[in-house]
């Protein structure tokens, strides 16, 4: 099985900053169609979790442009330009590639 | 508007026997693979089993192979999780899903089952 390694698990943020969180996997997600099987969720207080980047870098409909996705193989990043106080939550990587399907242990970002 | 509502969740004994439902509307159900996963506070977010469009192929975790079967109805636009032989550890908040080629992307909002005596 694929297993996904994300890194900080705990992100205190203050509004206006940026954010990034990392997300390693331990084989490559590259398909021979080039696409890296890549998705990152997050999981609003309550909530399910929602995509916000499939593909390692394509933002889901709806997603604020403060969220960008970047990486190949197996090393990932997601940003968030300026973090806003309703991006309060866990954010889990997960990779798509084979089943099983894994996630990493998630990310809570906080606001300071 | 494409949701997914859980259903069946409770409280149950080890050794126990349980059947999820997964109600999807907003979308064509039989076009779309579905997914069930589960969260449990140890073990953060866990795939647990795939079904193809017609219900005639489905992938499970080792861990629940045997134990947890996946199928579906595309008359009532349902997709169902028997769980047979419960233990503590399935104890966790269980979703279905909207399974697409490149992620999960619609998910439900859960529903709570507990393994406990």
């Amino acid at each position: 099985d694929i297993v996904m390694t994300q890194s900080p698990l705990s992100l205190p943020v203050t509004p206006g900053e940026p954010a990034s969180i990392s997300c390693r996997s331990s084989q490559s997600l590259l398909h021979s169609n080039g696409n890296n099987y890549l998705v990152w969720y997050l999981q609003k207080p309550g909530q399910s979790p929602q995509v916000l980047i499939y593909l390692g870098s394509n933002r889901a409909s709806g997603v604020p442009d403060r969220f960008s996705g970047s990486g190949s193989g197996a090393d990932f990043t997601l940003e968030i330009s300026r973090v806003e106080t309703e991006d309060v939550g866990v954010y889990y990587c997960m990779q798509a590639l084979h089943t099983p399907l894994t996630f990493g242990q998630g990310t809570r970002l906080e606001i300071k | 508007e494409v949701q997914l509502v859980e259903s069946g969740g409770r409280l149950v004994q080890p050794g126990g026997s349980l059947r999820l439902s997964c109600a999807a509307s907003g979308f064509s159900f039989s076009n779309y693979w579905m997914s069930w996963v589960r969260q449990s506070p140890g073990k953060g977010l866990q795939w647990l089993a795939n079904i193809n469009r017609d219900g005639s192929e489905e992938y499970y975790l080792d861990s629940v192979k045997g134990r947890f079967t996946i199928s579906r109805d595309n008359a009532k636009s349902s997709v169902y999780l028997q769980m047979n032989s419960l233990r503590a550890e399935d104890t966790a908040v269980y979703y279905c899903a909207r399974a697409i080629a490149v992620a999960l992307d619609y998910w439900g909002q859960g529903t709570l089952v507990t393994a406990s005596s």
